[in-house]
């Protein structure tokens, strides 16, 4: 599976929108990106993925660059709440285990 | 959404006991779970794959005789951590695969387990 770098920390301010990003140069034709946080000692909660187009869910946007080599997750209003560690993780094949990098940690302040 | 739980939510033990974790599929059969390990302030690390009815396959550096994974039906995995020592303190999140799914997107984690070795 392709190899992701991710900002190590992010600050965002409280209702505004948080945009985190993602490389993944190597990423191949039929590798999809999916992004996962994890809330102080929880387990991970998935968040969104896609493979070309961009995504849009009740949590976030996920926006895919036409080369695909990186993408942009988007919490539109963040609260202190999306407080957490997000894993932007790129994986080929379902069925195979998620590999989880060091994520980004976002800090979401009032 | 597909659930998955996990008991105990954290245990405390002995060093030299053993410990079983339970990782359970609740709305859904899981043919694969996989068990992963996290140290503070450090991302999941893998620790294995078990598939419903045969042998774990387990990443490179984690002892099989050490941590034990059963996989005996659809919905339950356990992991037993044998002999714990201090340095097993860890957190321990299990995952399952939804086999209903179709998608790329079947994989659905545990709230984690918490395990001090004293």
């Amino acid at each position: 599976d392709a190899k992701t770098t991710q900002p190590t920390s992010m600050d965002c301010a409280e209702g505004r929108a948080a945009n985190l990003p993602c490389n993944h140069s190597t990423i191949s034709g039929n590798e999809y990106v999916y992004w996962y946080r994890q809330i102080h000692s929880q387990g991970p909660q998935y968040i969104i993925h896609g493979l070309k187009n961009n995504e849009t869910n009740e949590m976030a946007s996920l926006i895919i660059t036409e080369d695909r080599k990186s993408s942009t997750l988007i919490l539109p209003h963040a609260t202190l709440r999306d407080t957490a560690v997000y894993y932007c993780i790129v994986r080929n094949q379902a069925g195979t285990a998620l590999i989880f990098g060091k994520g980004t940690t976002l800090s979401v302040s009032s | 959404g597909a659930v998955v739980s996990q008991h105990p939510s954290w245990v405390i033990c002995k060093s030299g006991t053993s410990v079983k974790i339970e990782c359970r599929s609740l709305d859904f059969q899981a043919t694969t779970m996989f068990w992963y390990r996290q140290f503070p302030k450090q991302s999941l690390m893998l620790m294995a794959t078990s598939n419903e009815g045969s042998k774990a396959t387990y990443e490179q550096g984690v002892e099989k005789d050490k941590f034990l994974i059963n996989h005996a039906s659809l919905t339950l995995s356990t992991l037993t951590v044998t002999s714990a020592h201090p340095e097993d303190s860890s957190f321990y999140i299990c995952s399952a695969r939804d086999l209903g799914t179709s998608g790329p997107n079947e994989q659905f984690f545990g709230p984690g387990t918490r395990l001090t070795v004293l």
